[in-house]
């Protein structure tokens, strides 16, 4: 039931712009979007309900696609302080206090 | 703002040992849970509560034990320490409402089993 991430890793020049995707084989309630910074907790960015609808943090936005069982979360003109590695999280039903992760996806941004 | 306060946050036992760390949350909380996060692998839950006195297995509870005697506690208790048992684990507490609620996590216990 852990949902899969892509790509695994992306690499990234000061400005430009990435996806990260998250996708689950099972209907999805909802998904979170967690930030870890290396040797860190992860961090809280948002949560996506269902509705398709698309949330902002800064220049990060996300989108919820229930119908595709898919999320995307968007880093716009990235600056070297989005550098970490990013977590989907999504409930197996709607119901149960818990969240199955993907593996991650790590960005870095360089100068 | 302490938020979720894990101890220790560094450990290394040998083969065989047992401990056990502690999860402490000042935001009343009713859910908590326990990760542990290996490379490669994200996040997986090894046990989580729903409200005090009340404990579920999650994805690699084998070899773990937890209790929750007080709302604001969660205890993750290893009996006999193994190598494969060598992690970070994480501590984390959401409101009821797990749907739409954050997780918060604590700064993580790094542990070592020689």
């Amino acid at each position: 039931q852990q949902p899969v991430q892509s790509p695994q890793a992306v690499i990234l020049r000061e400005g430009e712009d990435a996806v990260i995707n998250c996708s689950s084989s099972k209907a999805l309630y909802s998904v979170h979007w967690y930030r870890q910074k290396h040797g860190e907790a992860p961090v809280f960015l948002m949560i996506l309900l269902k509705g398709g609808e698309q949330k902002g943090h800064d220049k990060i936005s996300a989108s919820f696609n229930e119908k595709k069982q898919q999320s995307s979360l968007y880093l716009t003109a990235s600056q070297l302080s989005y550098s970490g590695t990013y977590f989907c999280g999504t409930p197996p039903d709607s119901t149960l206090g818990r969240l199955y992760f993907g593996r991650g996806t790590q960005l870095t941004v360089w100068p | 703002n302490a938020g979720v306060t894990q101890t220790p946050k560094f450990r290394v036992l040998k083969t065989g040992q047992s401990m056990t760390l502690l999860c402490a949350q000042d935001m009343n909380h009713e859910y908590m849970y326990w990760y542990r996060q290996d490379p490669g692998m994200g996040l997986r839950l090894i046990h989580y509560s729903v409200g005090e006195g009340t404990t579920a297995k999650g994805e690699v509870p084998d070899g773990y034990n937890v209790s929750r005697l007080k709302k604001q506690n969660f205890l993750l208790g290893l009996e006999s320490a193994a190598p494969s048992q060598t992690s970070v684990y994480f501590c984390a507490s959401s409101s009821w409402a797990v749907g739409n609620q954050p997780q918060h996590f604590g700064d993580g216990t790094r542990l070592s089993i020689l």
